[in-house]
């Protein structure tokens, strides 16, 4: 069984500039979450998708967006960048969205701002 | 707010026994999950309470009392690949699981 995987590993952009994340949920799991996490912070929920819709947000601005595809991989792009941006984005996938369903996580995208 | 607070950090002797606290706000909480995170790792998942009381499995244990807003994490039996980050998350909201994590308590395993 594969697990959750994420790409591209490190990625370093230039403020202004827009990015795209991928991810591939772990088999048979419909439901994906990201999160953003500061160093020294624990992650912080920025959407969740549930068979192709937005299923819930967190406290992030527009420019932060997704997709969920048919195949329930997932992007997150973000544009105009800030230094702020600059952190570990996480996808969490899990079986269905109900809370009972733990979230299996890929090992990031290390985003760096310059 | 869904502030949720835990130890920043935490020592310990390999073999000893080391619990880690987790209090939460009620308000419309569904259940919590510990995860573990080691240092440039993704978070991996270690256990989830959503009635009182108390979930074991091998080394590790987890207690939630929701009247009182509080988990903990229990380790027996230390080891040094123990040390890392150990996660509480709440999860809130409904047909959302949406996981609103602390801050992470860093856990030094020492021989």
């Amino acid at each position: 069984e594969t697990g959750v995987t994420q790409s591209p590993t490190h990625l370093i952009k230039t403020r202004g500039q827009q990015v795209t994340l991928r991810c591939s949920s772990q088999s048979g799991h419909n439901t994906v979450s990201w999160y953003q996490q500061a160093l020294g912070q624990g992650p912080q929920f920025i959407f969740q998708y549930y068979r192709e819709e937005e299923n819930g947000r967190g406290n992030f601005p527009p420019r932060f967006s997704g997709l969920q595809f048919p195949n329930y991989s997932s992007e997150l792009n973000v544009n105009a960048l800030e230094l702020d941006d600059s952190a570990l984005y996480l996808c969490a996938s899990s079986l269905d969205r109900g809370n009972n369903q733990p979230q299996h996580f890929g090992d990031g995208t290390r985003l760096s701002i310059l | 707010g869904q502030n949720i607070d835990q130890p920043t950090e935490m020592t310990a002797t390999e073999g000893a026994i080391v619990q880690i606290n987790c209090t939460y706000q009620t308000s419309g909480f569904n259940g919590l999950f510990w995860y573990q995170q080691h240092a440039g790792e993704a978070p991996t998942f270690l256990s989830y309470n959503v009635l009182d009381g108390l979930e074991e499995k091998g080394r590790f244990s987890s207690f939630l009392s929701r009247s009182k807003g509080y988990s903990y994490l229990l380790l027996k039996e230390l080891q040094m690949k123990d040390s890392a980050s150990y996660l509480c998350a709440a999860a809130y909201g409904g047909a959302t699981n949406k996981l609103i994590f602390g801050t992470g308590t860093l856990l030094a395993v020492q021989p």
